[in-house]
């Protein structure tokens, strides 16, 4: 079965810092990768996505992302945060749904990274 | 707007109490799922279904049902509420592929006393 790892529950940077949450997934095969953020008592909303093409995406609020396969990894980035994007923040991946052939069905997330952005 | 709606957005019940949480799309997304919310450990899920009439456990499916008699529904079912259950519940949806992402609903935050 999948995994996603995120490092760090917790990080905390200075406002106009760089920001960086790390992920790892366990997958040999290149899964559906995914960022969403989740700000105090709202759902998820999705901030970026890698299915295939180019590894390094774009997202909303200026957030990025990069595939590595060889470090099975996909860390976000951002160059300069802002006190709006204090919240928490899960990498996902997809997996094949077991017998339903040609569907990228359950989302496995990480635990999780709260970022806090200081004045 | 279109997008997942989650009924009701707090309820609390008492231990052995049964209830159902709604969960409806308006996208015509074939696939949808269930997840439980809890510090520290993300989101996991709990049953979910590829389509109409179809579907299948999760990571922790013990305690819940569910049922998908159309496209646009995907109610989950607690038979007999206990505290270990008080959670945050999100509900999602996508296409098929899952290439597009998956649309959340708001939650539904339970609280079993």
């Amino acid at each position: 079965a999948q995994s996603v790892t995120q490092l760090g529950s917790h990080v905390s940077v200075s406002e106009g810092a760089l920001v960086l949450l790390r992920c790892n997934y366990s997958s040999s095969v290149p899964p559906y990768l995914f960022w969403y953020v989740q700000y105090p008592n709202q759902g998820l909303q999705l901030l970026l996505k890698y299915t295939t093409g180019a590894t390094l995406v774009k997202g909303i609020n200026g957030f990025e992302a990069e595939f590595k396969k060889s470090e099975t990894s996909f860390h976000l980035t951002k160059p300069s945060a802002h006190m709006s994007d204090a919240a928490e923040y899960f990498c996902a991946v997809s997996e094949p749904v077991g017998n339903y052939g040609g569907s990228q069905g359950n989302l496995i997330f990480g635990k999780g990274t709260k970022l806090s952005v200081k004045p | 707007n279109a997008g997942v709606t989650q009924t009701p957005k707090f309820q609390v019940l008492k231990t052995g109490q049964s209830m159902t949480l709604q969960c409806a799309q308006d996208m015509n997304h074939e696939y949808m799922s269930w997840y439980r919310q809890d510090p520290g450990m993300g989101l996991r899920l709990i049953h979910y279904s590829v389509g109409a009439g179809i579907t299948d456990q999760g990571e922790v499916p013990n305690g819940y049902n569910v049922s998908r008699s159309t496209t646009e529904d995907f109610p989950l079912r607690l038979l007999s509420a206990a505290p270990s259950q008080t959670s945050v519940y999100f509900c999602a949806s996508s296409y098929r592929t899952g290439r597009e992402g998956y649309t959340f609903g708001s939650g539904t935050r339970l609280t079993v006393v």
